[in-house]
């Protein structure tokens, strides 16, 4: 089946500098890869989402690029605000969703 | 739209005893996930369905946990007899059909479970 690892575990950065989150995949099935963001005690939301026949996605301050030959996929986010500080945690579906263990990102104001 | 909504949001029982998590998925949605979350394993997929069936349970840890699904607006997952390591957030999501880009999973606040 799908196995999805995601790095960093954790990510500290100041306020104004970006932050990167990767993920690799395992399953060349795997044709759908959303990215979903948790604060404390509160449920995953999805942020963003690409398919597998596109490169890069961009909304706003957040985007997420995927290399299929490489089964790798990246969320950036630029010019990050306390607000973001959160786990985030990358996905990959061939109709269910394996997500990777998640990374807690903490944005120093 | 209500969303998914998970009932009860936390349960604390002792070892031993019965567990029934409820989950209404958003009216419409054809599948149902239902996720654990603790800190060390993350969010791990348990079991899904597809039109009421079951399509995967090979996450299911043990045969203490059942899952079922009687109509397409309910669901529930049961823990018997529940464990101490049981302990944990379980989530249900819903999609309009198997997860992808034009079928986003929606979760439900969550039920945290805490056996003693």
């Amino acid at each position: 089946g799908e196995n999805v690892e995601q790095h960093p575990s954790t990510l500290s950065v100041q306020e104004g500098d970006s932050a990167v989150i990767k993920c690799t995949y395992s399953d060349s099935a795997s044709n759908y890869f959303p990215w979903y963001k948790q604060e404390l005690g509160k449920r995953p939301q999805l942020i963003i989402d690409i398919r597998s026949n596109v490169g890069e996605k961009k909304d706003q301050r957040i985007a997420v690029t995927l290399n299929k030959t490489a089964k790798h996929f990246s969320l950036h986010i630029t010019e990050t605000q306390p607000e973001d500080s959160a786990v985030y945690f990358c996905a990959a579906s061939s109709g269910n969703l394996i997500f990777g263990k998640g990374t807690k990102l903490s944005v120093k104001p | 739209d209500a969303g998914v909504i998970q009932s009860p949001r936390h349960e604390v029982t002792e070892m031993g005893q019965e567990v029934t998590l409820r989950c209404k998925p958003i009216s419409g949605h054809n599948s149902l996930f239902w996720y654990r979350q603790t800190m060390m394993r993350g969010l791990e997929l348990l079991i899904y369905f597809n039109n009421n069936v079951p399509i995967d349970d090979s996450g299911m840890p043990e045969d203490r946990f059942s899952a079922k699904m009687p109509n397409a607006s309910f669901s529930t997952l049961k823990i018997q007899p529940s464990e101490p390591r049981d302990s944990a957030v379980y989530f249900c999501a819903s999609s309009l059909g198997l997860a992808s880009w034009n079928s986003p999973l929606h979760f439900g606040n969550g039920t945290r479970l805490t056996v003693t």
